[in-house]
């Protein structure tokens, strides 16, 4: 019963560091996102992959970076932290296909730049 | 480009009242529609969807109908309790779904009082 299991919960970073959020899940979805939720503004999408080995950039993707090496994990790489990237981070898979468009979401990781 | 608006929160409502949640999108072609919660500390769960026009969708009480000609996808339930308190996102992705991309409303923050 895992489904999207994001690490770490927590974080708080300075200036300048820099860190990998994981995001892994165990339904063999093909699609897989990652967003940041900031208030009044809903939900932005960061990157987003459609299979393995495949990527690409979403709304607001400067500062981050993403791979796919397996199908079960979609990390996050914050390059050089910065304050305008505390935010709450969401991992979110899904499945191809018009009508298997529901969206599964991690819990979050909560990441505060200081 | 595809765009979603959302009324603005918090909403603040005693129990058993009549909940209306406004959602209106800017889309091309024909959209899926869809209506998130996020509980306190949690992630989002798909709460209903709608993937063509005069669909409703329904849930737990909940209910939206997809209307293209007022590109609208309200939200209502009938009596909202105290456990219904969270924040609703209404959002959509494009027909063809490709990436499972989801566009986000601003989000509205839904507080219920015994």
């Amino acid at each position: 019963n895992a489904g999207v299991t994001q690490t770490p919960k927590f974080q708080v970073l300075k200036t300048g560091q820099s860190m990998t959020l994981q995001c892994a899940q165990d339904m063999n979805h093909e699609y897989m996102s990652w967003y940041r939720q900031d208030p009044g503004m809903g939900l932005r999408l960061i990157h987003y992959s459609v299979g393995a080995g495949i990527t690409d950039q979403g709304e607001v993707p400067n500062g981050y970076n993403v791979s796919r090496s397996t199908t079960e994990d979609f990390p996050l790489r914050l390059l050089s932290a910065a304050p305008s990237q505390t935010s709450v981070y969401f991992c979110a898979s899904s499945k191809p296909g018009q009508l298997n468009t529901e969206a599964f979401f991690g819990q979050g990781t909560r990441l505060t730049v200081v | 480009g595809n765009s979603v608006t959302q009324m603005e929160g918090p909403v603040t409502l005693s129990e058993e009242a009549f909940l209306t949640i406004n959602c209106t999108y800017t889309a091309t072609g024909y959209p899926s529609l869809f209506w998130y919660v996020q509980y306190p500390g949690e992630g989002l769960q798909l709460l209903l969807k709608a993937t063509k026009a005069d669909d409703k969708g329904s849930n737990k009480g909940f209910e939206a109908t997809y209307r293209k000609e007022t590109t609208s996808f309200h939200l209502e339930k009938g009596s909202v309790q105290v456990s219904d308190s969270a924040v609703y996102f209404c959002a959509l992705s494009d027909r063809n779904n490709q990436g499972g991309k989801l566009i986000f409303g601003q989000g509205t923050e839904l507080s219920v009082k015994p």
